[in-house]
């Protein structure tokens, strides 16, 4: 059975400023990776989602994420963020192919 | 095309009571599935439902139940409700249930008293 760890339970960061959200997952089988966020009151948007090739995957809204297999990562960045990226992110992973599943999610609060 | 609507948005029931949520897919997406949201517990899967069958299930005790209709619709039904039921619950879909295509609702957000 998978895991999900989001390292960073809260994350504030200045406008403009650069931010990464750290992910980690234990799977002994071949997973796909995602990256959601989540506005208040609102539903699960996907950033992102790795399913194979490049290990750099690149998403909506200039968020952009990296496979690293070895190290069983999949950390979001974004090098300049805005006001309105303050939200909650989710990873996740699938390894059976019709279920997620979550880490704990990062709250990002973005301040001017 | 219009994205994935659950009704009714807010919800508050009291305990012992039973409560059904409703869930409508994108057009064309056959597959439904169900998350619970919590802060305890995250976000947790509840069960899936392709061509008006459950396919795939969570662990949540049997007063979680759902069904799926000929058009594709959902509906989640608790029994017996709890405190701890108290929770976002997402309704998510996809053309044919594969993980890497799932599209989620805004979500019911249910409160038990």
């Amino acid at each position: 059975a998978q895991s999900v760890t989001q390292l960073d339970s809260q994350v504030p960061v200045f406008e403009e400023a650069p931010v990464e959200l750290r992910c980690n997952y234990s799977s002994s089988v071949s997973v796909y990776l995602f990256w959601y966020v989540q506005y208040p009151n609102q539903g699960l948007q996907l950033l992102l989602k790795y399913l194979s090739g490049s290990t750099l995957v690149k998403g909506i809204n200039g968020f952009e994420a990296e496979f690293n297999k070895s190290q069983t990562s999949f950390h979001l960045r974004k090098p300049s963020v805005h006001i309105s990226d303050t939200a909650e992110y989710f990873c996740a992973v699938s390894e059976d192919d019709y279920k997620l599943s979550f880490g704990a999610g990062t709250t990002v609060t973005v301040r001017a | 095309k219009a994205g994935v609507t659950q009704t009714p948005r807010y919800l508050i029931k009291t305990r012992g009571q039973q409560v059904t949520l409703s869930c409508s897919p994108i057009s064309g997406h056959r597959s439904v599935s169900w998350y619970q949201q919590t802060p305890g517990q995250g976000l947790q899967f509840l069960f899936e439902y392709f061509s008006e069958t459950q396919r795939n299930k969570g662990n949540f005790p049997g007063r979680f139940s759902g069904r799926q209709f000929s058009n594709s619709r959902s509906e989640m039904n608790v029994s017996t409700l709890e405190l701890g039921d108290s929770a976002l619950y997402l309704c998510a879909s996809s053309p044919s249930g594969q993980s890497y295509e799932q599209y989620f609702g805004p979500g019911t957000r249910l409160t038990v008293t």
